[in-house]
């Protein structure tokens, strides 16, 4: 069964830290992804990797930054947390060479005070 | 980055009433997919369409590809409980085999009593 599990469910930060969203997935994947959701506004994407120590920026990166030490793991970073960083985020993986399926985590509900 | 506008943005349905929901896009995709979320998980991935026109069903569900590949569509019928949740279009377009996917506003079911 395949799997990709984020560190946390929820999360609380203040203002001003900084925050590591980790994502992990057991299936080898080649690319790994990862989206802000926000009611109204759908799936962004933020960062993307097609392989290891590789990264893309995607639609929205501004704040954020990626980290792809090893193939099963693709982090996010928010340097120093603002209150508009306040969102679900969600990281999925897909095989490369035009799979469709992109498999996602349940998701990551960050809340910055 | 663009996006896609979903309609309708939520529906209060009750069991065993047919659903329709639909994608626009500013430019043209070569690949259309629906992902539904259920609530507190990640999407899930319900259909792919590949080609302009194309219809495509996955049990009660049933998807086309528009003609102008601006846009897509969602039929469920005979809803059922288990079908509350949010449901996104995504695209793709060329070069095949580009990962990236640009997804909808999501449209939020739920199922009235």
């Amino acid at each position: 069964d395949v799997k990709v599990t984020q560190s946390s469910r929820y999360l609380v930060k203040r203002t001003g830290e900084k925050v590591f969203l980790e994502c992990v997935q057991d299936m080898d994947h080649e690319n790994m992804f990862w989206y802000r959701q926000d009611p109204g506004l759908g799936l962004r994407l933020i960062y993307f990797s097609y392989d290891v120590k590789m990264k893309e920026k995607g639609d929205i990166p501004e704040g954020y930054s990626v980290s792809r030490e090893k193939k099963e793991r693709f982090s996010l970073i928010l340097e120093s947390a603002s209150t508009n960083q306040t969102s679900m985020y969600l990281c999925a993986s897909s095989q490369p060479r035009g799979t469709d399926t992109q498999y996602f985590g349940p998701g990551t509900r960050l809340t910055v005070l | 980055g663009q996006q896609l506008n979903q309609s309708p943005q939520s529906m209060f349905i009750q069991e065993g009433e047919d659903v329709s929901m639909n994608c626009t896009s500013s430019s043209i995709f070569n690949t259309w997919l629906w992902y539904k979320q259920d609530p507190g998980e990640g999407p899930v991935l319900l259909i792919a369409l590949y080609k302009a026109g194309e219809l495509t069903s996955n049990g009660r569900l049933t998807a086309q590809f528009g003609i102008t590949r601006k846009d897509s569509f969602l039929n469920i019928s005979a809803s059922i409980p288990s079908d509350v949740g949010i449901y996104f279009c995504a695209g793709r377009t060329y070069p095949f085999g580009n990962e990236k996917l640009t997804f909808g506003t999501g449209t939020r079911l739920t199922i009235i009593p």
